[in-house]
């Protein structure tokens, strides 16, 4: 499975956009994107997921450029209750589901 | 639909005892995973099930066993506890479309080894 990186930790302040990039040189062809939030003591969320180009939802939107060899989960007009860890997987289920974390990006709202 | 439900959700054991762990998926979710997190280590795989087979392995040591169901509920066990098994166990059930999985996780259970 592709290494990512991420930056350890981001504040910022109630009713901005948080964006978190992620970087992964060697995405394989097949890896997808995967984004996952996770409050303290509780399972990670699946917060959207990506190959290619942009990504949206009711939640998040996710930029990946051509290369692939990053990408960037933006989080529109945040709240307090979005503090919380984030972390950037990259892989694909042709071997089956092996999830590897890596340390994630722990963002801080602040009012 | 039901979320992916583990049981119980606190436990607290000795050392040498041995702890298992349960886990329901998502109603049609065939792989379940499982995954220890600590401070210290962060988020780790143990293993993933799939239709009542072991289909990967993360690196723990035999004391850390599981099986999967015809039904796909799964149990985890761990034998033979040590203080550094306290953490919360973590199941996740994935639905899979073509390479793209998403994993749906449960709340987790959380071990104290004393």
């Amino acid at each position: 499975l592709a290494k990512t990186t991420q930056p350890i930790s981001m504040d910022s302040y109630e009713g901005q956009e948080v964006n978190i990039t992620c970087s992964h040189n060697n995405i394989a062809t097949n890896d997808y994107i995967t984004w996952y939030q996770q409050f303290p003591s509780q399972g990670p969320r699946f917060i959207i997921q990506g190959y290619k180009t942009k990504v949206k939802n009711e939640v998040a939107s996710l930029f990946i450029p051509a290369d692939r060899k990053s990408s960037t989960l933006s989080l529109p007009r945040v709240s307090l209750s979005d503090t919380a860890v984030y972390y950037c997987l990259v892989g694909d289920g042709a071997a089956g589901n092996k999830l590897t974390f890596g340390g994630g990006t722990r963002v801080l709202v602040k009012p | 639909k039901a979320g992916v439900t583990q049981t119980p959700r606190y436990l607290i054991k000795t050392r040498g005892q041995q702890v298992t762990l349960s886990c329901s998926p998502i109603s049609g979710h065939r792989s379940v995973s499982w995954y220890q997190q600590t401070p210290g280590q962060g988020l780790q795989f143990l293993f993933e099930y799939f239709s009542e087979t072991q289909r990967n392995k993360g690196n723990f040591p035999g004391r850390f066993s599981g099986r999967q169901f015809s039904n796909s509920r799964s149990e985890m066990n761990v034998s033979t506890l040590e203080l550094g098994d306290s953490a919360l166990y973590l199941c996740a059930s994935s639905r899979q479309e073509g390479l793209a999985v998403e994993q749906y996780f449960g709340p987790g259970t959380r071990l104290t080894v004393t």
